[in-house]
């Protein structure tokens, strides 16, 4: 089964709109750590946001939110204020304490904000 | 403050041949990993190491070998490519500890075996 699921290939956005990206995890370990990470079309990774499996409260970091519903293991980047520069495609990530630290990524969702 | 340090960035093989991809961290980290990214299949683990001297397979491990003689230092090696390595391959490096701490990725190596 799959440990990341994101089921939008491609999603469209206006300029200054909000949009949410989904992510779906499958886990049994009660200790683990969600990530979201954009490539933009240079290709390198960036780090956006984390959430622990223990926190209480939504993650958020500057235009950028994790939508945390522990009990359906979603986990959605919410981008507010969409910008030209938010096109790119967005990851989200999984790392657990019990299966050797690795991180599992899902396929990625292509975001194109359009002015 | 170099970070994760991934060579070359763009590479044309012929089948056959082999090459090694170079990444280095300078941030300490113990664990550090290697990925491919395809179309539509986000990025797939090849090989991870935990800490010098220690390596195991990911999910993708055929065709590829690595090693770990230094906490630094993490290279790929194709032994024979082949056109189904055609990929871009990502080194990345985190902290050992947990769940809690993010991966810090390398600009990726763009590889195109013909």
């Amino acid at each position: 089964a799959q440990k990341i699921t994101q089921t939008q290939p491609g999603m469209f956005v206006q300029e200054k709109e909000a949009v949410t990206l989904d992510c779906t995890y499958d886990t049994s370990d009660p200790s683990y750590g969600l990530f979201w990470y954009k490539q933009p079309s240079s290709g390198e990774m960036i780090f956006l946001i984390y959430q622990g499996s223990y926190d209480q409260q939504n993650a958020t970091e500057g235009r950028y939110s994790l939508n945390f519903q522990k009990a359906r293991k979603s986990a959605n980047l919410v981008i507010s204020a969409s910008q030209l520069g938010d096109s790119a495609m967005y990851f989200c990530a999984m790392r657990e304490f019990h299966t050797g630290n690795q991180f599992y990524f899902g396929t990625g969702t292509s975001l194109t904000v359009i002015p | 403050n170099a970070g994760v340090t991934q060579t070359p960035k763009f590479q044309v093989l012929k089948t056959g041949q082999s090459m090694t991809l170079q990444c280095a961290q300078d941030m300490n980290h113990e664990y550090m990993s290697w990925y491919r990214q395809d179309p539509g299949m986000g990025l797939r683990l090849i090989h991870y190491s935990v800490g010098a001297g220690i390596t195991d397979q990911g999910e993708v491990p055929n065709g590829y070998n690595v090693s770990r003689s230094t906490t630094e230092d993490f290279p790929l090696r194709l032994l024979s490519a082949a056109p189904s390595q055609t990929s871009v391959y990502f080194c990345a490096s985190s902290l050992r500890r947990g769940w809690e701490t993010e991966a810090f990725f390398g600009q990726g190596t763009r590889l195109t075996v013909v």
